[in-house]
């Protein structure tokens, strides 16, 4: 089974400049996530999906980043314009409603560096 | 105060040494619980759910304590490949639409 799939692996931009990242999440797989890793840290939530509705955005900065899922089944997040302090690994995963604990999977991620 | 708290470490142990990991959490609504692996430079894999009545999986072994909001986890005669950050996740919300919190992750380096 193919996992979760993320485009592009590593993007370096300057600041002010916009970015974007794609994700194809596991076949058939209704709910997708998008997260942020900075360095050090763990994951963080920036944006839920329930197929192409939002459920929580609640940590996602409205004001640079956006983020769509059209016809519930990719999804891109971007970023405009970039800041020094959004440097790091975007992660995208994507879960089936209704497995036990909500189990996600993740891709690979995409390594922002904003200089 | 962050909502999953984990040691950062590192944690450096021989090869065959016994390793626990402690986790707290803030949200007493959380309803379900996890140990996520993280190699350097990939992403997080589950590593193992966590019950209120113990369980574990060969050499490791999770606890989840409730009333303390207290999760470990134990890793017994570690190997090389052990070696990663482990990550301590809590689900705030349904089956469904829950989100996860992340702690920051302890980092175990086994060596020979």
């Amino acid at each position: 089974e193919a996992g979760v799939a993320q485009s592009p692996r590593y993007k370096i931009i300057e600041k002010r400049q916009s970015v974007a990242f794609w994700c194809n999440p596991i076949s058939g797989h209704a709910t997708l996530y998008w997260y942020q890793q900075i360095l050090g840290q763990g994951p963080k939530l920036l944006i839920q999906f329930q197929n192409n509705g939002v459920v929580d955005d609640s940590q996602l900065p409205k004001d640079r980043f956006s983020a769509e899922r059209l016809k519930g089944v990719d999804s891109t997040l971007k970023i405009q314009p970039a800041k020094l302090e959004d440097s790091a690994v975007y992660l995208c995963a994507s879960s089936l409603p209704g497995t036990s604990g909500n189990i996600q999977y993740f891709g690979a991620g995409t390594r922002l560096s904003v200089l | 105060r962050k909502e999953v708290e984990q040691d950062p470490g590192p944690f450096n142990v021989p090869e065959g040494a016994t390793v626990a990991f402690n986790c707290t959490y803030s949200n007493s609504a959380s309803q379900s619980f996890f140990w996520y692996r993280q190699d350097c430079r990939k992403e997080p894999k589950l590593l193992m759910s966590v019950y209120s009545s113990g369980n574990e999986d060969g050499r490791f072994t999770a606890q989840l304590n409730r009333a303390s909001q207290y999760i470990s986890l134990l890793i017994r005669d570690s190997k090389l490949s052990d070696s990663a950050t482990y990550l301590c996740v809590v689900r705030v919300g349904s089956s469904n639409t829950g989100k996860l919190i992340f702690g920051q992750g302890t980092t175990l380096q086994v060596k020979p």
